[in-house]
């Protein structure tokens, strides 16, 4: 069981750049989710994707958007980068059903924008 | 006032000594508690997963969870240099798949 893959490891960007983040979900897990985790912080929730919709939304711009595809995983997408876009990104799976399970995270993938 | 509160360290221990790790949450509608470690650079890795209150063993790692109080504890017994690492705590609501919500983590590191 590979868990959970995201790709690139790291990306270096310019301000106002868009860029594309993507999370393969570990085996048998059907949800997706994606935090931001700033240097030092705590993980915040970004959104959450179950059956290629959109289930859940923390408090971010729409500069924010995801896609899940119908084999699981997901993409983010951020428009316009800011320099506080600098952050590691994560991206969780899990089972989508009653209860939910326990989330299992990928490695991250470390943005810079210069 | 932030939903999940952790001490952020630093906290140094040495070798073999018993690491306690705390958080407290003020939203009563938390009933999964989750600890993770998380080495530098990488992702978080699950150590623990408990429901409601009570403990829960593995290995070395107890977690307790006491929600009349709104607290919960991480103990690592026999602590080694390789459990130098940020732990954070994360609890979520018990609906469906809801989001967790982290602490800030607690930087341990195990001086031999």
């Amino acid at each position: 069981d590979a868990g959970v893959t995201q790709s690139p490891t790291h990306l270096i960007k310019t301000r106002g750049q868009q860029v594309t983040l993507r999370c393969s979900p570990k085996s048998g897990h059907d949800t997706v989710s994606w935090y931001q985790q700033a240097l030092g912080q705590g993980p915040q929730f970004i959104f959450q994707y179950y059956e290629e919709e959109e289930r859940q939304r923390g408090n971010f711009p729409d500069r924010f958007s995801g896609h899940q595809f119908p084999n699981y995983s997901s993409e983010l997408n951020v428009n316009a980068l800011l320099l506080g876009d600098s952050a590691l990104y994560l991206c969780a799976s899990s089972f989508g059903g009653q209860g939910g399970t326990e989330a299992f995270f990928g490695q991250g993938t470390r943005l810079t924008v210069v | 006032q932030k939903e999940v509160e952790q001490d952020p360290g630093p906290l140094s221990v040495p070798e073999g000594a018993i690491v306690s790790l705390n958080c407290t949450y003020s939203n009563s509608a938390f009933q999964y508690f989750m600890w993770y470690r998380q080495y530098s650079r990488k992702g978080p890795e699950l150590l623990m997963y408990t429901y409601s209150s009570g403990n829960k063993e593995d290995g070395r790692f107890t977690a307790q969870v006491d929600k009349s109080s709104k607290y919960i504890s991480l103990f690592i017994r026999d602590s080694q240099p390789s459990d130098s690492a940020t732990y954070l705590c994360a609890m979520r609501a018990n609906f469906g798949n809801e989001k967790l919500t982290f602490g800030t983590g607690t930087r341990l590191t195990i001086i031999p």
